[in-house]
This record gives structure tokens, sequence and C-alpha cells, in this order.
């Protein structure tokens, strides 16, 4: 079963407009943890934020914050004030505390447009 | 930038050779990862060591194998490349443990003909 679920394979944003890439996700495991990386087109993959299951607040980085809705089991990744540099393949994925491992999603690829 | 590196980054080779990515980290990390990245897949994990000649299967295992004699040394061996091998490798150091992201090397992209 898939559970990790990218359902935007692309998206075409305006820069400086904000942008939401969705990521929903399935565990049965109460702790756990999701992530959020971003592949430029050089292919090298880059941290951007983490956000704990019992994490009381969503997780902020700079211009990057994670919407996270545990009911709904979804982590979305909301990157304000887009800009021509965010161009990239954006990953979501999830390590379950009572795993080693870290399951990936199949990416959204943004693309900024000026 | 965590200290990763891959070698070697592009290799071409044919069906059935054996082939061996290495993986080098001056971080002194326990653990490291091999990932293998396919477009519609995202990444997923090969096989991954937490030590010196500590390593476990991950969910692609079948085909690869792996090798950790020093601290800062994971080598990636495709005994008999297939078609299906043809990829891109990432090597990643990092704890599983509650927020331990994964630092990654630059990617090894390997192409079996």
């Amino acid at each position: 079963a898939q559970k990790i679920t990218q359902t935007q394979p692309g998206m075409f944003v305006q820069e400086k407009e904000a942008v939401t890439l969705d990521c929903t996700y399935d565990t049965s495991d109460p702790s756990y943890g999701l992530f959020w990386y971003k592949q430029p087109s050089s292919g090298e993959m880059i941290f951007l934020i983490y956000q704990g299951s019992y994490d009381q607040q969503n997780a902020t980085e700079g211009r990057y914050s994670l919407n996270f809705q545990k009911a709904r089991k979804s982590a979305n990744l909301v990157i304000s004030a887009s800009q021509l540099g965010d161009s990239a393949m954006y990953f979501c994925a999830m390590r379950e505390d009572s795993n080693y491992q870290l399951i990936w999603g199949a990416g959204t690829k943004l693309i900024i447009k000026p | 930038d965590a200290g990763i590196t891959q070698s070697p980054r592009h290799k071409v080779t044919e069906t059935g050779t054996p082939v061996t990515l290495r993986c080098h980290q001056t971080e002194n990390h326990r653990y490291m990862y091999w990932y293998r990245q396919d477009p519609g897949h995202g990444l997923r994990l090969i096989h991954y060591s937490y030590g010196v000649k500590d390593t476990d299967k991950g969910e692609v295992s079948d085909g690869y194998s792996v090798s950790r004699s020093k601290t800062e040394d994971f080598l990636l061996t495709l005994e008999s490349a297939t078609s299906s091998q043809t990829s891109v490798y990432f090597c990643a150091i990092g704890s599983p443990g509650r927020g331990g992201e994964l630092f990654f090397g630059e990617g090894s992209r390997l192409t079996v003909l």
C-alpha cells in the first residue's frame, strides 16, 4: 500500500506567489516524522523541513512551513513568496519510529514562472 | 555541507558485468544508506549500515550487496548488472531517530546496456 502520496506530479506557479505542495501519508504507528526535501535540476537532495507527529506546532524554516493536519494525515509544504530558484522536484518522506526506513513519495515538480 | 562523496558519478556498463559504487564520508557518522531513484518512485532504500560490518536490507535489496569495512566507506555492489538496475544511486548519512534528517551525496548515475 502506498504510504506517501503526492498527488501533484507538476505545478506551475507565478513568481512571488505562495505555493502549497500536497502530501498525504498512511501509518498506524503513533510516533513518526515527516520530511520534505528539494531536488534541483543539478540533482542533489536538500533537506528543507521536519515535523514530528507529537510536535504541537507546525514546523517553519524561513520561507518554508509545514501545514500538518494529523487527523487528515496530511503534511503539506507551503512556500511563501516563491522565487525562481524554488523550481525543483519536491519530495515528501515519512519515517515511522518503529522502523529505520524513510518512505518517499514520488515527488512534485514545481516550476516558478517569472 | 556534509562531507559525502560518491564515485563514480557516472558509469555505463554492460549487462552481466559487476559494478561497485563507493560512498565516502568525513562526518564519522554511524549510519549510512544506499538509495536508488527512478522516475515515479521517489527514492527507495536498497541497504543501510548501522556500523562497521553491520548492514541490513532495505525494500529493494535483490541483486545488490553492500560492505562496510571502515566507518567512512560504504560500498554498493551489483554482482551482475541488469538493465533494470539502470538508475541514479544516492548515498546518505543520518541518524534514524526522531528529527534525524538525511544528508545525501551527489548521486551516481548508472546505465546498464
